[in-house]
């Protein structure tokens, strides 16, 4: 069964360090991915996605993430982290076999310490 | 460019009862997307719907549906709510010919007591 793993579920960084959130995926062929970005309340917005090509994908909010097939995962890393940044991060995949279903992983949630 | 708008924004319904929840795409998007966010379940897919069809089902009831319009904004219906239904309905759009790259609504907050 397809599948996206989080592993972190609560990350604390303090605030001008860097950040990376780790995602995994269990698929058969390359997925679509994408990381969307929920601040308490609110619905989702997007920051980056990976359908082809450069396996290095810049973002908004100063985000980028790295598509690395050989190890099945889409790693999100900002270099210096803002209060702002404060919120719960989800990777989400999409596959040409299932539609347009979005598979999400389980969440991260970034505090971030002044 | 206004973005995906979902009304109402909070819900409260009691156990049996019926919700109806909107959603209103982005401008030009033709494909509406449902997903269910409770808590300690995660995201979940419910529905798509695109040119007024219903493409795609998640893993729900047949008491979850819903319906496009000719203008392709949606309804997300629930009957016999029961009080697991409780969780945050979350509406994206998309082009149809790209599909994967979803935007999202703010979302509704159904509550059944």
């Amino acid at each position: 069964a397809q599948s996206v793993t989080q592993p972190d579920i609560h990350i604390t960084v303090s605030e001008g360090a860097s950040l990376e959130l780790r995602c995994n995926y269990s698929y058969g062929a390359t997925p679509y991915l994408f990381w969307y970005v929920q601040s308490p309340g609110q619905g989702l917005q997007l920051l980056l996605k990976y359908f082809s090509g450069d396996t290095l994908v810049q973002g908004i909010k100063g985000f980028e993430a790295e598509f690395k097939r050989s190890q099945s995962s889409f790693n999100l890393r900002k270099p210096s982290v803002h209060w702002s940044d404060a919120a719960e991060y989800f990777c989400a995949v999409a596959t040409k076999a299932a539609g347009n279903k979005l598979t999400f992983g389980g969440g991260t949630r970034v505090l971030v310490k002044p | 460019e206004a973005g995906v708008t979902q009304s109402p924004t909070h819900l409260i319904k009691t156990r049996g009862q019926q919700a109806t929840l909107r959603c209103s795409p982005i401008s030009g998007h033709t494909s509406v997307y449902w997903y269910q966010q409770a808590l300690g379940l995660g995201l979940q897919f419910l529905l798509w719907y695109d040119e007024g069809e219903e493409r795609n089902r998640g893993n729900f009831p047949p008491r979850f549906s819903g319906r496009q319009f000719p203008n392709y904004s949606s309804e997300l219906n629930v009957n016999a709510l029961e009080l697991e239904d409780s969780a945050l309905y979350l509406c994206a759009s998309s082009l149809a010919l790209t599909g994967r790259e979803q935007y999202f609504g703010p979302g509704t907050r159904l509550t059944v007591t």
